[in-house]
C-alpha cells in the first residue's frame, strides 16, 4: 500500500448526508480508481481517471461524484449518502510504463451509512 | 473490457499445489493476465503476470494456454497464510483503462 493514502480510514454517516473520500498518490501515475467492496463481493469499479482533469464511470457510478483537480488526487464525494454505499471503499493507481507491472492499492476507507 | 470468470470457491489441502483457473476468452492481442490475492480486507496484492508464456516468481506459476483463452495460478506449496480471495484479471500495460476485477476465487488451505 506504499505510496497511495486513503482518508478517512473509517466513517460513519447518517442517511442523506454528503461526504469526500481522499486519495493522493506520490509515484507520479497517470491513472487512479476508485473501487467499493462489499462484504463476500469482488473489488467493483465506480470510477476512474485516466490523467489529470479526466474522469470516466465505471460499473457502478450511480450515488457517487469525482474530482480529478491535480496528477496526486483523486476525491470520491457522496453526495446524499444511502446505507446501500456501506461498503469499504479502495482508491488504486497503476503503473503506467512498460517496466511497471503492478497495481498500487490504498489501505481501504470503511464507510458505514446508518 | 476483457472479462474473467472463475470458481467462486477452492480448496487445497496444506502442503500441495493449489491451481486456480481463469478463463478470459475476450482477451485481446496486447493485454495481459494478471493475479492478485486479498486477504480479509486489505488491499489486494500482487502475484504474478504474464502475457504469452508461463511465468514464475517466487510466490507462484501462471500457465497461460496458447490460445490465451484461459490461465492456471499455481501455487505449488500452499500454507494456511495462502487462504485469500484470488482474482483474475487483464489489462494493458500502458495507458489507461477500466481495471475490472471479477468475483475471485475465495481459496481454503486445509490443515
Amino acid at each position: 500500500n506504499a505510496g497511495v493514502t486513503q482518508t478517512p480510514k473509517f466513517q460513519v454517516l447518517k442517511t442523506g448526508q454528503s461526504m469526500t473520500l481522499q486519495c493522493a498518490q506520490d509515484m507520479n501515475h497517470n491513472s487512479m480508481y476508485w473501487y467499493r467492496q462489499d462484504p463476500g463481493m469482488g473489488l467493483r469499479l465506480i470510477y476512474y481517471s485516466a490523467s489529470e482533469g479526466t474522469t470516466d464511470k465505471g460499473e457502478v457510478p450511480n450515488g457517487y461524484n469525482v474530482s480529478r483537480l491535480n496528477k496526486r488526487e483523486f476525491s470520491l464525494r457522496l453526495e446524499s449518502a444511502a446505507p446501500s454505499q456501506t461498503s469499504v471503499y479502495f482508491c488504486a493507481t497503476p503503473t503506467d510504463t512498460a517496466s511497471g507491472n503492478t497495481i498500487y492499492f490504498g489501505e481501504g476507507s470503511w464507510l458505514t451509512v446508518v | 473490457d476483457a472479462k474473467t470468470t472463475q470458481p467462486p470457491s477452492m480448496d487445497c489441502a496444506e502442503g500441495r499445489a493449489a491451481n486456480l483457473p481463469c478463463n478470459h476468452s475476450t482477451i485481446s492481442g496486447n493485454e495481459y493476465v494478471y493475479w492478485y490475492r486479498q486477504i480479509h480486507s486489505q488491499g489486494p496484492q500482487y502475484i504474478i503476470h504474464g502475457l504469452k508464456n508461463n511465468e514464475t516468481n517466487e510466490m507462484a506459476s501462471l500457465i497461460i494456454t496458447e490460445d490465451r483463452k484461459s490461465s492456471t495460478l499455481i501455487l505449488p506449496h500452499a500454507t494456511l497464510r495462502d487462504t485469500a480471495v484470488y482474482y483474475c484479471i487483464v489489462r494493458y500495460l500502458q495507458g489507461a483503462q477500466k481495471l475490472v476485477f471479477g468475483q475471485g476465487t475465495r481459496l481454503t488451505i486445509n490443515p
